[in-house]
């Protein structure tokens, strides 16, 4: 399974864009990349992903650059609810089986 | 719609007692997840289930037993309890592995573990 770098930490002004950097330089063909956060005391929730195409939904957006080696998570106006910790996760597609690594992530404050 | 709820939310043992943390999904979701959290390590896959009586292994298995009788509920269970499980424990589920459905894992709200 390919694995994930990011950095541990990242601030960012409210209202700012919030740009999340992920290596994933290791990634295979079939290997998906998502992102999911993790808001203090509460459980992952899903925010967007994409396997070579960008991609972006109500809360976010994904550029893969086009070797795939790495991507980058969009808040494009970050809130102060936006603060926390965010996953970028490289999913394997086993017969009838999901394994989804997740990585240390990178803790995102947003400052008022 | 209840979701995904877990059970306890948190519960304190001691060391070499059995423990079963309770998983239970409304969506009919086929798979289901157990991931534990602890510091330094972000989440770790435990055990999955890709439908009823159908259960595997994940990175972190040792110490812990899983069961999925019934597609609803996915229970874990320590049975004999280390103070190293001490930890957050999150279920998760799923209802496809497909790119075609946007599968997505939506997570209970965790159980904190305390083993003394």
């Amino acid at each position: 399974d390919a694995k994930t770098t990011q950095p541990p930490s990242m601030d960012c002004a409210e209202g700012r864009a919030a740009n999340l950097p992920c290596n994933h330089s290791t990634i295979s063909g079939n290997e998906y990349v998502y992102w999911y956060r993790q808001i203090h005391s509460q459980g992952p929730q899903y925010i967007i992903h994409g396997l070579k195409n960008n991609e972006t939904n109500e809360m976010a957006s994904l550029i893969i650059t086009e070797d795939r080696k790495s991507s980058t998570l969009i808040l494009p106006h970050a809130t102060l609810r936006d603060t926390a910790v965010y996953y970028c996760i490289v999913r394997v597609n086993l017969q009838g089986a999901q394994k989804l690594v997740f990585g240390q992530g990178t803790r995102l404050t947003i400052n008022p | 719609d209840a979701g995904i709820t877990q059970s306890p939310r948190y519960k304190i043992t001691e060391t070499g007692r059995q423990v079963t943390l309770m998983c239970h999904q409304t969506w009919s979701h086929s798979y289901m997840f157990w991931y534990r959290q602890d510091l330094g390590h972000g989440l770790r896959l435990i055990y999955y289930s890709a439908a009823a009586d159908i259960t595997d292994k994940g990175e972190v298995p040792d110490g812990y037993v899983v069961s999925r009788s019934k597609t609803e509920n996915f229970p874990l269970t320590l049975e004999s309890a280390t103070r190293s499980q001490t930890s957050v424990y999150f279920c998760a589920s799923s209802d496809s592995l497909t790119v075609a459905t946007n599968e997505k894992l939506f997570f209970g709200s965790g159980t904190q573990l305390s083993v003394l």
